[in-house]
């Protein structure tokens, strides 16, 4: 019963490289939830995608950041030129019903990410 | 947008001893209330949750309750052990992200 996966564990890129976050859902899930979590914060929503759809991405700021999740393979977290303010976790969660249906979300490892 | 505070920030208590986690939400909307645990570079897991037509939840020696008029939604662990000492995360739902409270340190000292 694989659970959510994401690779790498561990990304270091110097300031304007781009970085790119892979998350593989549960067997069964389709929704799948980005957050980000800063060093002794919470985390924080960024964006929700089913698959091929982009479903509310308020929480994802507007420039250097993108997200997909194709009809085949993992979701993809993008983030172009990256800025030593970008350092932080960045966990994936999915579920098997939509956001918002009292439906569990389920975390994977997360990606810390180290901007030099 | 909803908001969810959450007290103390650290908690520390002797093995045996009960823990009580507070969190308060602003939008009335939220109908779900997951709490979660995590440990140092790990995932946060799912301890457990409670609905909104539930006033209280129980799982061995963890316990939440609900107050919806209130909103507010608490966090029970009696007979602590060292193995508890974690950050434990509450979260309201606002359709369809989470929202987390900034955390509590627990320490469980033998």
């Amino acid at each position: 019963n694989a659970g959510v996966m994401q690779n790498p564990r561990h990304l270091v890129r110097r300031r304007g490289q781009e970085a790119r976050l892979r998350c593989s859902p549960m067997k069964g899930h389709s929704h799948v939830y980005w957050y980000r979590q800063l060093p002794e914060e919470g985390l924080k929503f960024m964006v929700y995608l089913q698959k091929e759809n982009i479903i509310d991405e308020s929480g994802m700021p507007k420039e250097r950041f993108s997200a997909e999740f194709p009809k085949e393979g993992p979701s993809i977290l993008r983030i172009q030129q990256v800025v030593r303010g970008d350092s932080a976790a960045y966990f994936c969660a999915s579920s098997r019903l939509p956001g918002g249906s009292q439906e569990t979300q389920y975390f994977g490892p997360g990606t810390r990410l180290l901007v030099l | 947008g909803e908001n969810v505070e959450q007290h103390p920030s650290t908690l520390s208590v002797q093995e045996g001893d009960s823990a009580v986690i507070k969190c308060t939400y602003s939008d009335s909307a939220s109908n779900y209330f997951p709490w979660y645990k995590q440990e140092l570079g790990k995932r946060p897991q799912l301890i457990i949750d409670i609905r909104s037509n539930v006033g209280e939840k129980k799982d061995q020696r963890i316990a939440v309750t609900l107050n919806k008029t209130a909103k507010h939604f608490s966090l029970h662990i009696t007979e602590t052990q060292p193995e508890d000492s974690a950050v434990y995360f509450c979260a309201a739902s606002i359709s369809p992200a989470l929202i987390f409270g900034k955390g509590t340190t627990l320490s469980v000292s033998s």
